[in-house]
């Protein structure tokens, strides 16, 4: 089976300042793709930041990056310069290269404070 | 360019009503997805379609059916509600039936309680 671990239900950050938020996934493929979704009050899902596991390099989009560990099946997202737009819960989902559908973690809840 | 839309966006139900929630994407992709979000479970597929034509069951479809329409169209039905189906229904759609690395795109959820 396929799972996807997320071992942190909440989390806080001050403004300016950088978290991590930790995932670590289950898979005997070794073709698959990683994905951190932002899902923030108004329901909406965001993607936020993808990672195939075939890129040694981890991926960055602005403020967001991964730390992408294949052997240790961990994928974390570490956000810079936290921002209160950023509070949400943020979702880490993986696809394997044989499946067509997303597993999701269970969620981290993230609290931007001043 | 409405992306995936869903209605209703929210809807009451007593024990054992029926209903249906509809979705369409237009963004021309061949994949569609129900899910259900539920608290501290994070999201869990209903159901799938592949491509047009085809549906596959997903991690959680007892109590639901759907229907893939045609290839804008995936709907999902409750034939008869149970308070255990209380919860936020979200449909995704996503280019490829394949993997690839195409992102799934989602609609803005339905919330529904039955009571």
């Amino acid at each position: 089976a396929q799972t996807v671990t997320q071992s942190q239900p909440e989390m806080s950050v001050q403004e300016a300042e950088t978290v991590t938020l930790s995932c670590t996934y289950d898979t005997s493929e070794s073709d698959y793709y990683l994905f951190w979704y932002k899902q923030p009050p108004s329901r909406q899902m965001i993607l936020v930041i993808r990672q195939e596991a075939y890129k040694q390099q981890n991926a960055t989009e602005n403020r967001f990056s991964v730390n992408f560990q294949k052997a240790a099946k961990s994928f974390s997202l570490k956000i810079s310069d936290s921002q209160l737009g950023d509070a949400a819960m943020y979702f880490c989902a993986f696809i394997t290269g044989t499946a067509s559908k997303l597993t999701f973690g269970t969620g981290t809840r993230l609290q931007v404070t001043l | 360019n409405a992306g995936v839309t869903q209605t209703p966006k929210f809807q009451v139900l007593k024990t054992g009503q029926s209903m249906t929630l509809q979705c369409a994407q237009d963004m021309n992709h061949n994949s569609m997805y129900w899910y259900r979000q539920d608290p501290g479970m994070g999201l869990r597929l209903i159901y799938y379609s592949a491509s047009e034509g085809t549906t596959d069951k997903g991690e959680v479809p007892n109590g639901y059916n759907v229907s893939r329409l045609n290839k804008r169209e995936f709907s999902l039905r409750l034939e008869s509600a149970a308070p255990s189906q209380t919860s936020v229904y979200f449909c995704a759609s996503t280019k490829s039936g394949l993997a690839g690395n195409y992102e799934q795109y989602f609609g803005p959820g339905t919330r529904l309680t039955v009571t």
